[in-house]
């Protein structure tokens, strides 16, 4: 059964750089495309991107300037950068898996919280 | 931006009441809507895609239906287990983009 592990920081500096990362287990990271998704109370549920397991990439329009999403096959493995944060990044982070089926398995979720 | 408009915001319901969820696209995204449902602490769980596809091991009173831009979810008879919030989401244009949500109780 494919399970997604999120990990990362959960306290961020204002201006700095947040990464997490995404552990597939389970199953291989091939063939699916891998997504973050992330969620506040101010602004629900927002799709931050996706990334295919050939590297190809699609990013929130909002937020391309800041994010960077990558791919570790060998690592099974899936990470989010986003850049130059604010307190309007604190939010719950999700990575999730797609293929035909969009979000069909999630991670529990990981708390990221911008302050200083 | 395709932005997704959900109706109601909230309900309170009984047990083995008729649950009708909408949602309204500002564009037509065909069948490329999706429904989750998420609890509190949790992620949210795939309900539906395609608009009326039942994701496997989604109870069978749970169904989606509609296309270009209107859409619905529908519980035939609650249970206490579904009281959760209720997102919809479109996977047709970049950006992917989610309803606000329905937060669904018991009466």
């Amino acid at each position: 059964q494919v399970q997604l592990q999120e990990s990362g920081p959960g306290l961020v500096k204002p201006s700095e750089t947040l990464v997490l990362t995404c552990t597939v287990s389970g199953g291989s990271i091939s063939i699916y495309y891998w997504a973050w998704i992330r969620q506040s109370p101010g602004k629900g549920l927002e799709w931050i991107g996706n990334i295919y397991y050939s590297g190809s990439t699609n990013y929130n329009p909002s937020l391309r300037s800041r994010v960077t999403i990558s791919v570790d096959t060998s690592k099974n493995q899936f990470s989010l950068k986003l850049s130059s944060v604010t307190a309007a990044d604190t939010a719950v982070y999700y990575c999730a898996r797609g293929s035909t089926i969009p979000h069909d398995i999630w991670g529990r979720g990981t708390l990221v919280t911008v302050s200083s | 931006d395709i932005q997704m408009t959900q109706s109601p915001s909230s309900l309170s319901v009984s047990v083995g009441d008729r649950v009708t969820i909408t949602c309204r696209a500002t564009l037509r995204i065909g069948t490329y809507l999706s429904w989750y449902q998420q609890k509190p602490g949790k992620a949210p769980n795939l309900l539906i895609y395609a608009a009326s596809t039942l994701q496997s091991g989604v109870p069978s009173r749970f169904s989606g239906s509609g296309s270009g831009t209107d859409f619905t979810l529908t519980i035939t008879s609650l249970q206490p287990e579904d009281v959760a919030t209720y997102f919809c989401q479109q996977s047709y244009i970049v950006p992917w983009t989610f309803g606000q949500g329905t937060k669904v109780e018991i009466k």
